[in-house]
C-alpha cells in the first residue's frame, strides 16, 4: 500500500524560503510520480507542479515557475518542494499526492503541511 | 487553460440526494475524477474515471459525464458526507473551484 508522509508545519517570515518533504513508501520509488497541490484559506485546490522520478524531471504550473523547485532523493524515497520568496499569499496547506501520469487520478495524498507566512 | 466550473455550495438533508456538477467544454470527452475534502483533512479520491469507486467508497457515491457536464451524485446523504468536493479532469492537473456540501 502506497503511503505519502509529509514534514511538519512551518512558520516563515516574508521573503524567506521553505522546504516541504514528502516521503513515499509501498512502491518502487522510480514508479511513483508525485504532484504538489496547495489549498490556501478560503480557496480551492491549486496545482503547483509534478515530479516524475523515472525521468528525473519536474513540470511546474506557470504561476509557480521560478518560485518552486521540486527535487527527489531516490536513496530516501523522498520528494522535496522548495518554495522561495515567500509572501503572505503563500500561507496554505501543501499536499503531495501520488501521480501515475497519463489519465490517472491523484491517490493517495499526504496528510498536508501547513506553511504560515507571518511577520 | 481548461476551466472547470462547480457551484460554490449544495445542501441536502440526511437521507436525500445531493447532486454536484462540474462544467467544462466538452468534458464528456475526458475522464473526470472527484475528491472529497473534509475540514482539516487531505483530499480523498471518491470517484475516478467518471464512474469508478475506489475500494472503501460507499455505493452511495456515483458519477456520470456527458456533454459539457460531469455530475457526482450522493444518495442517502449522511452527516459524514459534509465536505468540500472537487472535480479534476484526467488530462491535466486542473481542479474545479470546489463545492461545499452542507448536510442540513
Amino acid at each position: 500500500q502506497v503511503q505519502m508522509v509529509q514534514s511538519g508545519a512551518e512558520v516563515k517570515r516574508p521573503g524567506s524560503s521553505v522546504k516541504v518533504t514528502c516521503k513515499t513508501s509501498g512502491a518502487t520509488f522510480r514508479n511513483i510520480g508525485v504532484t504538489w497541490v496547495r489549498r490556501a484559506p478560503g480557496q480551492g485546490l491549486e496545482w503547483i507542479g509534478s515530479f516524475a522520478p523515472m525521468f528525473r524531471r519536474a513540470l511546474y504550473a506557470d504561476k509557480f515557475k521560478g518560485k518552486v523547485t521540486i527535487t527527489a532523493d531516490e536513496s530516501t524515497n523522498t520528494v522535496y518542494m522548495d518554495l522561495n520568496s515567500l509572501t503572505f499569499e503563500d500561507t496554505a496547506v501543501y499536499f503531495c499526492a501520488r501521480d501515475l501520469g497519463a489519465s490517472s487520478p491523484l491517490d493517495p495524498w499526504g496528510q498536508g503541511t501547513l506553511v504560515t507566512v507571518s511577520s | 487553460s481548461y476551466v472547470l466550473t462547480q457551484p460554490p455550495s449544495v445542501s441536502a438533508a440526511p437521507g436525500e440526494t445531493a447532486l454536484i456538477t462540474c462544467g467544462g467544454n466538452n468534458i464528456g470527452s475526458k475522464y473526470v475524477h472527484w475528491y472529497q475534502q473534509r475540514p482539516g483533512q487531505a483530499p480523498l479520491l471518491v470517484l475516478h474515471y467518471n464512474t469508478d469507486r475506489p475500494s472503501g467508497i460507499p455505493e452511495r457515491f456515483t458519477g456520470s459525464n456527458s456533454g459539457d457536464t460531469a455530475t457526482l451524485t450522493i444518495t442517502r446523504v449522511e452527516a459524514a458526507d459534509e465536505a468540500d468536493y472537487f472535480c479534476q479532469v484526467s488530462d491535466s492537473v486542473v481542479f474545479g473551484g470546489g463545492t461545499k456540501l452542507t448536510v442540513l
